[in-house]
C-alpha cells in the first residue's frame, strides 16, 4: 500500500541554521511528490512539488527538495531558517492514474525555532 | 483572486447533535475535495468531486456522513449524528489540474 513516512515529529532549530526534514514514501510508480506548510489555525499551503524532470525542485520561501528515488525520499532543506518557518510541515504522495488522484499525506513534522 | 473559503472556522457542538459545514472553492476549480486532519496528524481524504459528481467517497463514513456540491461549486459536509471522535479540523481543498491543491483555513469541531 502507498505511504509517507516522515520520521520526525519534531525539530528544532536555531534560527540561521540549515535545515532538512525527511520524507520517505512508499509507491510502486513514478510518484508526484508534495510538500506543505502548516500555521497554527491556518490551512495548508503549497510549498513546492516534483511531477517529472530536474529532481532538484525549487519552492517558495527559499525552500528546495530533493527527489531520490533510489532512497524512495524527498527530503525539504532550508539553508537559512528565519524565526517565520516555525510550523508544521507535511510531505505528500499523489498516487493513481490520471485524473484519479489520492494524496497521501505524512503525519507531518513539527518545526520549533530558537531565535 | 480569492482563496478557498470556509466557514465556520470553529465550532462546537454536543454529541448527537447535527452539523454542517460549507466550502466555496477557487473559481474555475473543477475539483473538490473533503479532508479530515485529526490532532497530530496529516489530512486524510474523505471525498472527492469531480464539478458535481463525488468521484471518490470510499473513506467516508456513510452511516453519519454526508456531503453534496449542488451545481458543481459550493460543497456542504454534514455530520449527524455527531459522536466524540469527529472532533478534528475539516479542510476543504480545490484544484484545477489535480496538480497541486489549494486549501481552506479549515473548519476545528469540537464535540463535547
Amino acid at each position: 500500500a502507498q505511504s509517507v513516512t516522515q520520521p520526525d515529529i519534531h525539530i528544532t532549530v536555531s534560527e540561521g541554521a540549515s535545515l532538512e526534514l525527511r520524507c520517505n514514501y512508499s509507491y510502486g510508480a513514478t510518484p508526484y511528490l508534495f510538500w506543505y506548510v502548516q500555521s497554527p489555525g491556518q490551512g495548508l499551503q503549497l510549498l513546492l512539488k516534483y511531477f517529472s524532470g530536474d529532481t532538484l525542485v525549487q519552492g517558495i520561501k527559499g525552500f528546495e527538495a530533493e527527489f531520490k528515488r533510489s532512497q524512495s525520499s524527498f527530503n525539504l532543506r532550508k539553508p537559512s531558517v528565519h524565526w517565520s518557518d516555525a510550523a508544521e510541515y507535511f510531505c505528500a504522495v499523489a498516487t493513481g492514474a490520471s485524473g484519479t488522484y489520492k494524496y497521501i499525506f505524512g503525519t507531518g513534522t513539527r518545526l520549533k525555532v530558537l531565535a | 483572486e480569492a482563496g478557498v473559503v470556509q466557514s465556520p472556522r470553529y465550532k462546537i457542538i454536543e454529541k448527537k447533535q447535527p452539523v454542517a459545514f460549507w466550502c466555496n472553492p477557487i473559481s474555475g476549480h473543477n475539483t473538490l475535495y473533503w479532508y479530515r486532519q485529526n490532532l497530530g496528524q496529516g489530512p486524510e481524504l474523505l471525498i472527492r468531486y469531480e464539478n458535481e459528481e463525488a468521484v471518490d467517497d470510499s473513506q467516508l463514513p456513510k452511516d453519519r456522513f454526508s456531503a453534496e456540491r449542488l451545481k458543481g461549486v459550493d460543497s456542504t459536509l454534514k455530520i449527524q449524528p455527531a459522536e466524540l471522535g469527529d472532533s478534528a479540523v475539516y479542510l476543504c481543498a480545490s484544484s484545477l489540474d489535480q496538480g497541486s491543491y489549494t486549501f481552506g483555513s479549515g473548519t476545528r469541531l469540537t464535540v463535547v
